[in-house]
């Protein structure tokens, strides 16, 4: 059974700052990884997909990195604004014949203070 | 090109009652997946459909849940009976395609028992 794990669960930092969030995933056998973000009260956005063969992709000011054999992942974000306040989801998706869902961490909340 | 809807998005039932909630893939998009968010929880998958097909409903409860995905139409969750344990955010997902197809999420649906 895949366990995915983010640390830390909250975290806070001063705008401008840059940032690292992890993931941590039980079982390598992936296809793929996402991060998401969720506003308080909305559904979630998609931000980053990584396959299983990539080592890592881009997006603007975000960076997310995969380690599959020692199961890591983790989101980069590059000089933090504000409006990065939100909660960040990692999940996976497990090579299973027929499976198609995603595995997701309990999140990590971060807080960009202006 | 609208993203995965959700309606109501929001929803109130007494205990006892049935509960009905929509989705409407992102055009194209036959696949469609059924998470749920218990609060302070992460999400976890219940169920994912194609056109007519149930694929995997290995997270879905054995009672009182059933999920369908007509050859026209959204697909809905249906929840009969409801309890207070089932007041949740219940997220709809729709990809492509099946194995390597990033997930979108729609804004989900709040669900309050009374």
């Amino acid at each position: 059974k895949q366990e995915v794990t983010q640390i830390p669960a909250a975290l806070s930092v001063p705008e401008g700052e840059n940032l690292v969030l992890n993931c941590s995933f039980t079982d390598s056998a992936i296809y793929n990884l996402q991060w998401f973000r969720q506003d308080p009260g909305k559904g979630l956005t998609s931000l980053l997909l990584i396959q299983s063969s990539q080592r890592e992709q881009t997006s603007g000011r975000l960076n997310a990195s995969l380690d599959k054999s020692s199961g890591r992942s983790t989101l980069y974000i590059a000089a933090s604004q504000p409006g990065d306040s939100a909660t960040y989801l990692c999940a996976c998706k497990r090579v299973e014949t027929g499976a198609n869902n995603l595995f997701f961490g309990t999140g990590t909340r971060l807080t960009v203070i202006p | 090109n609208a993203g995965v809807m959700q309606n109501p998005r929001h929803l109130v039932r007494r205990r006892g009652q049935e509960a009905r909630l929509r989705c409407s893939p992102m055009k194209g998009h036959s696949h469609v997946y059924w998470y749920r968010q218990l609060p302070e929880e992460g999400l976890k998958f219940m169920v994912y459909l194609q056109k007519e097909n149930i694929i995997d409903e290995s997270g879905m409860p054995k009672e009182r849940f059933s999920a369908e995905f007509p050859k026209e139409g959204p697909s809905i969750l249906r929840i009969q009976q409801v309890v207070r344990g089932d007041s949740a955010a219940y997220f709809c997902a729709s990809s492509l395609g099946r194995v390597y197809n990033e997930q979108f999420f729609g804004p989900g649906t709040r669900l309050t028992v009374l």
